[in-house]
């Protein structure tokens, strides 16, 4: 079946710190991958996505991630995070062929300052 | 440009009661979809629509559930006889066409008592 997992459910970290977020997908065939994110009292917003090309992608606010594709895995990485980075970060999947976006439980991360 | 709306944004029901819930979404965007969110989890599929044809409701809890885009743009989320189960928020997001970014809206959050 597929799936996408988050390794992480509640993250805390001081400002300047490096952040990485697990994740992993069960999918077979071709698919996209993107991190949303949904910070305090507001709706969910794309940070990046994965469609084919180059598997360093870069997205919004200093935030990338990276496809490996025999590893299942699309983990995002921030060297130095902000208290305005305090959010829900969400790893989502469809195949290249659907529409419905599959979505992991999330993280809860929290940036101390 | 304006995003994609709700409402209401919040929603509280006795059981048994009947709701409706409100998108709009983004201008021109062809496709629409609905999403389930419960507390602690990652939001899940529900349907999809491209214009006002219902393409794929497979994500439907149950026969209380109905969705409707009757002129290819506002739809309507209702849910008869609601239950504690129900409890969730309710998100839309709207794309361009098939395969485009999904924008998402802020959620109605319904709490059924």
């Amino acid at each position: 079946a597929q799936s996408v997992s988050q390794h992480n459910h509640h993250v805390i970290l001081s400002e300047a710190a490096s952040l990485e977020l697990g994740c992993n997908y069960s999918y077979g065939g071709t698919v996209n991958l993107f991190w949303y994110v949904q910070y305090p009292g507001q709706h969910l917003q794309l940070l990046l996505k994965y469609f084919s090309g180059d598997p360093l992608v870069k997205g919004i606010k200093g935030f990338e991630a990276e496809f490996i594709k025999s590893k299942f895995s699309f983990n995002l990485r921030k060297p130095s995070v902000q208290w305005s980075d305090t959010a829900e970060y969400f790893c989502v999947a469809n195949s290249n062929s659907g529409y419905a976006l599959n979505f992991g439980k999330g993280t809860s991360l929290l940036v101390t300052p | 440009g304006a995003g994609v709306s709700q409402s209401p944004r919040y929603k509280v029901a006795k059981r048994g009661q009947d709701v409706a819930l409100r998108c709009d979404p983004i201008s021109g965007h062809v496709s629409l979809f609905w999403y389930q969110q419960a507390l602690g989890q990652g939001p899940e599929f529900l349907t999809y629509f491209q214009n006002e044809a219902q393409l794929d409701k497979s994500g439907l809890p149950s026969d209380r559930f109905f969705a409707e885009r009757p002129e290819g743009s506002v739809s309507t989320l209702k849910i008869q006889r609601t239950q504690q189960e129900d409890s969730a928020v309710y998100l839309c997001a709207s794309s361009l066409s098939y395969g485009d970014t999904q924008y998402f809206g802020p959620g109605t959050r319904l709490t059924v008592l």
